[in-house]
Order: structure tokens, then C-alpha cells, then sequence
């Protein structure tokens, strides 16, 4: 299956703390995305890095990826409580689909 | 406008119901996505429409058909569900760009009965 596996499967951590999820993924992939998901509401996408990518920033956030190992980690600065939702990586392998790994639940603690 | 726009935002429907989900986005995407996604579990893609063309079914059983009018509209027809298909069904788009994602409507929240 391509479907991403994240890790942890859920995170609680003090507001202002760093928020570290790692996800990986079996076959080789065009790009891979980060999206967010409030509790039972819309995804929002995140942040891409491109398969020929290593590391990405955009705002609080920090995408890595190491297509050697098949794997990529997000990492959330001075985390807030907004930032309480679940996390998604998604592979695209190029072929009019992305596939959703099962996700993290990152809980921001006051 | 930025969004992926959804109808209903719930549905209750009883096994014999044949009801319908809408989703409408005007930014010119060119493909656009039915997922299915069951409580705490990653959206599972359904169909995938691209240039108002079907182009992936991932196996999905014949209860559910898929429709695109026209660039702008998606709907997914639905008729003799099951109680398991309760779920949040989502809908999005791309314009197929690498950097732009996808675009999530803020899904149809479906309970069979």
C-alpha cells in the first residue's frame, strides 16, 4: 500500500513547545504534502516538498524529507492551542491521486 | 473565491433514500476529488474527475455514482446505502500545479439509518 504511516498517533505537549510528527511511505513519490484537519471539518494543505527537496519552511513550520529512507517529518515552532487538530501526509505519486497516511492527533495543552 | 463549497453540510437518509451530495468550486480547477473518511481515520479517495472526465474509481461499489455537469459542479449520487456508509464525505480540487495542493470543501457529515 502507499498509504503514509505517521508517527506519533497522537501528541500533547505544552503551548509554546516544538511539535515533531515523522511520517513514512513504501513506494517512490512525486511530492509529498501536510495537511491539517480541525475536528471533523475540511483539510487545509499545509506545505509540499517536492521529491527533490530535503527541507521546506513556510511560517512555524518545517517539512523535511529523506526519500532514502522514505520518510518525512513535520515540525511545528511555539506551538499555540489553534494548532490542535490532526496531521496528514499525503504522497503523490504523479498518477491524479494522493494517498493519506493515517495521521497524528497533536493536542496543545494551555 | 478560494474555496470548495459543500451541500449539505449533514444528511440523514434512510437505506431505500436516494439523496445527493453538491460540491461547487470556481477556481478553474481541473480535477476534482470525492473522498470518504470514517471517524479518526485518513479520507480514503473515492473518484477522481479530471477535465470533467472520470479518470479513477477506486473500486467503489455501485451505490455510490459520481457526476460532473460541467468544471465547476461535482456531485455523488447516492441510492440503497448501508448503515456502514455513515461517514464524512469530502470533496476537492486541484488545478493540478504542483505547489497548490489540493483544496478541501468542509465535507457532508452522512448518517444512514
Amino acid at each position: 500500500s502507499q498509504q503514509g504511516e505517521e508517527d506519533p498517533q497522537a501528541l500533547s505537549i505544552q503551548e509554546g513547545e516544538n511539535a515533531t510528527m515523522n511520517c513514512s511511505y513504501k513506494t517512490s513519490i512525486n511530492n509529498l504534502q501536510w495537511y491539517r484537519q480541525n475536528s471533523g471539518r475540511g483539510l487545509v494543505h499545509l506545505i509540499l516538498i517536492r521529491s527533490n527537496e530535503r527541507e521546506k519552511h513556510s511560517g512555524r513550520l518545517r517539512v523535511t524529507l529523506d526519500t532514502s529512507k522514505k520518510s518525512s517529518s513535520l515540525l511545528i515552532t511555539a506551538s499555540r492551542a489553534a494548532d490542535t487538530a490532526s496531521y496528514f501526509c499525503a504522497t503523490d505519486r504523479r498518477d491524479d491521486k494522493i494517498i493519506f497516511g493515517k495521521g497524528t492527533r497533536l493536542h496543545i495543552l494551555p | 473565491d478560494t474555496e470548495v463549497t459543500q451541500t449539505p453540510k449533514h444528511l440523514v437518509m434512510g437505506m431505500t433514500n436516494k439523496k445527493s451530495l453538491k460540491c461547487e468550486q470556481h477556481m478553474g480547477h481541473r480535477a476534482m476529488y470525492w473522498y470518504k473518511q470514517k471517524a479518526k481515520k485518513p479520507p480514503e479517495l473515492m473518484f477522481v474527475y479530471s477535465y470533467e472526465k472520470l479518470s479513477i474509481n477506486e473500486s467503489v461499489p455501485s451505490r455510490f455514482s459520481p457526476e460532473c455537469p460541467n468544471s465547476s459542479l461535482l456531485n455523488l449520487h447516492l441510492h440503497a446505502l448501508q448503515p456502514e456508509d455513515s461517514a464524512l464525505y469530502l470533496c476537492a480540487s486541484s488545478q493540478g500545479r504542483e505547489e497548490d495542493g489540493y483544496t478541501f470543501g468542509s465535507g457532508t457529515r452522512l448518517t444512514v439509518v
